[in-house]
């Protein structure tokens, strides 16, 4: 069964631009988070999809959006980038066990604002 | 509430020795932790998991305690590698009732293995 894939993997971008990053899940799980990786703030967690729809929001600003589509297939975007936006953008993708739930990370998206 | 507080912030094991990492959490209304080893320029990679009902779980060199009284759980690394050299995160994740799969991630550690 094939992983969780993301792309683009890299990414320069310059203040003020705007960016969208994509993910698909492993096929069958319905629940995507997505989360920024910086070193000096660990895994922040940024937002989560279920069936389409927001069900936990992070503490971000507004510049700060996510969507997922039919297929469970998301994206997450990012308006108006700030130096403080370049980070690791961690896509998980989610599955429920008998025993609680397994999240499944992604590669990976590395965002450099310039 | 949501914390998750984890240490040491970075480790230094001789090859064969036992890595520990510690981590702390204060919400009880968690019941799932796992432990993620990320690999530079690689995602998090799931480990093992453990659930408060259960006080320690095995796996090949790799053992999770946990200490529901005291809202401890630790990563237990026995004959440590130098391929274990990677950053280590604890995390938590609230019940399956609260509807949603968001963890909270520890702050990480950096493991290195000497050889």
């Amino acid at each position: 069964k094939a992983g969780v894939t993301q792309t683009p993997r890299y990414l320069i971008k310059t203040r003020g631009q705007q960016v969208t990053l994509s993910c698909s899940p492993i096929s069958g799980h319905r629940s995507v988070s997505w989360y920024q990786q910086t070193p000096g703030q660990g895994l922040q967690f940024l937002f989560e999809y279920f069936s389409e729809t927001q069900r936990n929001k992070g503490n971000f600003p507004g510049r700060f959006s996510g969507r997922q589509f039919s297929n469970s297939r998301s994206e997450m975007n990012v308006s108006t980038l700030e130096l403080g936006d370049s980070a690791l953008y961690l896509c998980a993708s989610s599955i429920r066990l008998a025993g609680g739930h397994e999240q499944f990370f992604g590669p990976g998206t590395r965002l450099t604002v310039l | 509430q949501q914390q998750v507080k984890q240490s040491p912030q970075s480790l230094i094991v001789q090859k064969g020795g036992i890595s520990i990492i510690n981590c702390a959490y204060e919400n009880t209304a968690f019941d799932y932790f796992p432990w993620y080893q990320q690999f530079p320029g690689k995602g998090p990679a799931l480990l093992i998991a453990i659930r408060p009902d259960v006080s320690e779980k095995k796996e090949g060199r790799f053992t999770i305690s946990f200490n529901k009284s005291a809202k401890q759980f630790s990563l237990h690394i026995m004959d440590s590698q130098p391929g274990d050299s990677a950053t280590y995160f604890c995390a938590a994740s609230p019940p399956r009732s609260s509807g949603t799969y968001k963890y909270i991630f520890g702050t990480g550690t950096r493991l290195k293995v000497l050889a």
